[in-house]
């Protein structure tokens, strides 16, 4: 099973700024199949990034996606109050599919 | 627009048995796998496994194996989650959640259903 790691726990950052997500794979995911979710308190998660890199339907171009092999990087560009929540990285590349434990964007 | 509607929250005895739905509507439901995925409370997401609708086959995480029953009833567009056995710390919620054949993205995401096992 590939274990998903996810830096920092929580990142306390104010509107506007740049927003820097990890998630680290234990082995390479293969075809760069990942993804990256939003979840905000008691909402269900909303798919932003799938291939690493392509944004989801709606999502606006201050979501971006990258990497490939066992290191990729959420950015948000520029912080919208609406931005701040829980993100969660996904491989499924590798059956079980599994997440990363959350990146928590707080309001500094 | 693409829908997942999943039924309402339950409140079950440690030992009993629960069953989810997830209405699908907006596509063509045969079309797409459906998953099922756990959140306990404060926790992180957990995939449980999916559903062909098409053909009813399965695939389970093996830590689910043998007390989790995913089927569907392709007439009304529905699939569902049968938890068999709950222990307290089965309490969670579940989501269904849509994913292309070979490309296990979800989206949409149903809004959850609350499962509680208390005695």
């Amino acid at each position: 099973e590939i274990v998903l790691t996810q830096s920092p726990g929580t990142l306390s950052l104010s509107p506007g700024e740049r927003a820097t997500l990890s998630c680290r794979a234990s082995q390479s995911v293969s075809s760069s199949y990942l993804a990256w979710y939003q979840q905000k308190c008691g909402q269900a998660p909303r798919l932003l990034i799938y291939g690493a890199s392509s944004r989801a339907t709606g999502i606006p171009d201050r979501f971006s996606g990258s990497g490939s092999g066992t290191d990729f990087t959420l950015t948000i560009s520029r912080l919208e109050p609406e931005d701040f929540a829980v993100y969660y990285c996904q491989q499924y590349g590798s059956s079980p599919w599994t997440f990363g434990q959350g990146t928590k964007v707080e309001i500094k | 627009q693409v829908q997942l509607v999943q039924s309402g929250a339950e409140v079950k005895k440690p030992g009993a048995s629960v069953k989810v739905s997830c209405k699908a509507s907006g596509y063509t439901f045969t079309g797409y796998y459906m998953h099922w995925v756990r959140q306990a409370p404060g926790q992180g997401l957990e995939w449980m496994g999916w559903i062909n609708p098409n053909s009813g086959g399965t695939n389970y995480a093996q830590k689910f194996q043998g007390w989790v029953t995913m089927t569907r009833d392709a007439s009304i567009s529905t699939a569902y989650l049968e938890l068999s056995s709950l222990k307290s710390d089965d309490t969670a919620v579940y989501y269904c959640a849509r994913s292309r054949q070979w490309l296990h993205w979800f989206d949409p995401w149903g809004q959850g259903t609350l499962v509680t096992v208390s005695s």
